[in-house]
């Protein structure tokens, strides 16, 4: 079972920040906080992972919060582009000899409007 | 360069019949694989992954099954498809051999199977 707890669907004018939250409040402290999109009929696509400072690429921002039981992930100037699947999941860093496979909740489905 | 390949793109099939996907990495050893299944309005289910040959584990009880022949190929298999087994499957691949926090799953382009 996924970990986390999204909303199911959200708007975003085109050109405005996104923000996408996610509750993750019985995450452990050797797990990581991963974002992935899915765009219809695509595979999944890494988006950013964090563990508890903020992180930002070239992508999106992961904002953390202190206690660790909730994050959001921004994308900055949304484009049509954006609209897809968005998944946030918990697991823990791979190990060597390991194995962490990706367990995906049901995901927010962005949706960017013109 | 990494690519994942799947095939067929597309597949109809009737209750009853055998199925046998195939998913191949190129450009690397040793990966971590998966199989998911996404079914019509649902999210994304992990059905098998596998850390080497003959090594796979399954997530869920179903009515597939899957084998890794080779390190890099990668097979999902049923030996009679029910009308549930309809939906769209992916194949994953991961680098292996390391500990680190980044850890980025490669998805193929996808199989989308309607039994009918």
């Amino acid at each position: 079972d996924a970990k986390t707890t999204q909303p199911p669907s959200m708007d975003c004018a085109e050109g405005r920040a996104a923000n996408l939250p996610c509750n993750h409040s019985t995450i452990s402290g050797n797990e990581y906080v991963y974002w992935y999109r899915q765009i219809h009929s695509q595979g999944p696509q890494y988006i950013i992972h964090g563990l508890k400072n903020n992180e930002t690429n070239e992508m999106a921002s992961l904002i953390i919060t202190e206690d660790r039981k909730s994050s959001t992930l921004i994308l900055p100037h949304a484009t049509l582009r954006d609209t897809a699947v968005y998944y946030c999941i918990v697991r823990v860093a791979q190990t060597i000899g390991g194995n962490t496979p990706l367990v995906f909740g049901k995901g927010t489905r962005l949706s960017v409007i013109a | 360069s990494q690519t994942i390949h799947q095939w067929p793109a597309t597949l109809v099939q009737p209750v009853g019949s055998p199925l046998s996907l195939e998913c191949t990495v190129e450009g690397t050893s040793n990966p971590n694989l998966y199989w998911y299944r996404q079914a019509a309005g649902r999210g994304l289910q992990l059905l098998f992954y596998s850390i080497g040959i003959d090594q796979i584990s399954s997530e869920v009880p179903q009515n597939l099954s899957a084998s890794r022949p080779q390190d890099r190929q990668f097979i999902l298999s049923s030996k009679k498809l029910l009308l549930s087994d309809s939906g769209f499957y992916l194949c994953a691949w991961s680098r292996s051999g390391y500990t680190s926090s980044y850890n980025e799953q490669f998805f193929g382009p996808g199989t989308r199977l309607t039994v009918l």
